[in-house]
Order: C-alpha cells, then sequence, then structure tokens
C-alpha cells in the first residue's frame, strides 16, 4: 500500500521560510515523478510543483515560481518542499502526491500558515 | 495555461437522483483529465481518470465521459455519502490545473 506521508508545516510570518518534507512507502520511490498540491482553507485544489523521477526536471506554477524549490532524496524515498518568502496566501493544506498525471493516493497534508 | 471550469458550482439532487457535472476546458486536453471527490474535512479522492476509467475501488455508480474540451461526471444513483465537492484536473499540458469545484448538496 501506498503511503505517503507530509510534514514540516506550521505557523510561519510572512516573509519567512519553511521546508516540507514527504515520506513515501509502499512504492518504488524513484521510479515515480512526484508533485506538490496545495488547498487554502475553504479554497479549491492548486498544483504546485512537480519533479521527475530523477530530479532532473522541475516544474512549478506561476504563483511560487522563484520562491519554491522542489527536491528529492531517492536514497531516502523522501520528497521535500523549500518554501520562501512566503506569503498569507500561501496559507494552505500542502498534498505530496505520486506521480504527475492523476493523483492516487492523498496523503493527510501539512497545514501551513503564514501570519503575523 | 489551460483553465478548468466547472458548472454548476452547487448542484441539489435528491437521494436516489442521478447528478451530472460538468468541466469544460479551455483548449483540448484529449482525455487527459481526472475527477475527484472531496468530504469536508477529508482530503481529496480519485474517481476517474482518462476522462472515464474509474479508480480502484470506485463504485459503478460514478462514470466519466467526454474528449477534447467537454467532459462530465455522471453519478447514477445518489447515495448519502455522494454528497460532497467534485473538482476536475487536467493532466495534459503544464502546468497542472484543477477546476473550481461542484458541491453537490442534499435537495
Amino acid at each position: 500500500e501506498v503511503q505517503l506521508v507530509e510534514s514540516g508545516g506550521g505557523l510561519v510570518q510572512p516573509g519567512g521560510s519553511l521546508r516540507l518534507s514527504c515520506a513515501a512507502s509502499g512504492l518504488t520511490f524513484s521510479n515515480y515523478a512526484m508533485s506538490w498540491v496545495r488547498q487554502a482553507p475553504g479554497k479549491g485544489l492548486e498544483w504546485v510543483s512537480g519533479i521527475t523521477n530523477n530530479g532532473g526536471i522541475t516544474y512549478y506554477a506561476d504563483s511560487v515560481k522563484g520562491r519554491f524549490t522542489i527536491s528529492r532524496d531517492n536514497s531516502k524515498n523522501t520528497l521535500y518542499l523549500q518554501m520562501n518568502s512566503l506569503r498569507a496566501d500561501d496559507t494552505a493544506v500542502y498534498y505530496c502526491e505520486k506521480g504527475h498525471l492523476w493523483f492516487d493516493p492523498w496523503g493527510q497534508g501539512t497545514l501551513v500558515t503564514v501570519s503575523s | 495555461e489551460i483553465v478548468m471550469t466547472q458548472s454548476p458550482p452547487t448542484l441539489s439532487v435528491s437521494p436516489g437522483e442521478r447528478a451530472t457535472l460538468s468541466c469544460r476546458a479551455s483548449q483540448s486536453i484529449s482525455s487527459n483529465l481526472a475527477w475527484y471527490q472531496q468530504k469536508p474535512g477529508q482530503a481529496p479522492r480519485l474517481l476517474i481518470y482518462g476522462a472515464s476509467t474509474r479508480a480502484t475501488g470506485i463504485p459503478a455508480r460514478f462514470s466519466g465521459g467526454g474528449s477534447g474540451t467537454e467532459f462530465t461526471l455522471t453519478i447514477s444513483s445518489l447515495q448519502s455519502e455522494d454528497f460532497a465537492v467534485y473538482y476536475c484536473q487536467q493532466y495534459n499540458n503544464w502546468p497542472l490545473t484543477f477546476g473550481g469545484g461542484t458541491k453537490v448538496e442534499i435537495k
């Protein structure tokens, strides 16, 4: 059974930084592209970033380009999202996802709150 | 960026009735479309991918159709557990994009 467990969320001030992690199990992690998707409170879903299976190519939504960096460590089966220059509108639950097409399964997500 | 537009925003349906949700893409996405269900306080769940292929464990009352720019999700006979928000998502082009959602509520 594929399990994706996100961590690293919390309260951060505007302009601050945070690094999210996603521990993957139940799959051959290095075979899969991975993605981050977020959902602001009471709002819809927004794809944030994706990375190829070997980390060679990365993709970003315009809303986070230049501020967020996706990376992975295939030896640790872990996906990361480094978030810098955080803004109030980055407040959301962040989900780690297997693949870069459709997303299944979904973890519980980690909540990031950007507020002073 | 491909814009995904879902309609209606809210659909009021009685249990046992049929519900049809629409999703329109701003340009052709072939059949590269997925549907998700989200209940309050829960993460989304994949229902359909490839526009019409049900994900593992999804009941047959859920069916997807369409290609190009027009897509539908049909729930043939609504059960109490089906009242939720439904999202479509295209994966034909980067950036991947979601529709704004359709809330299916009890009439």
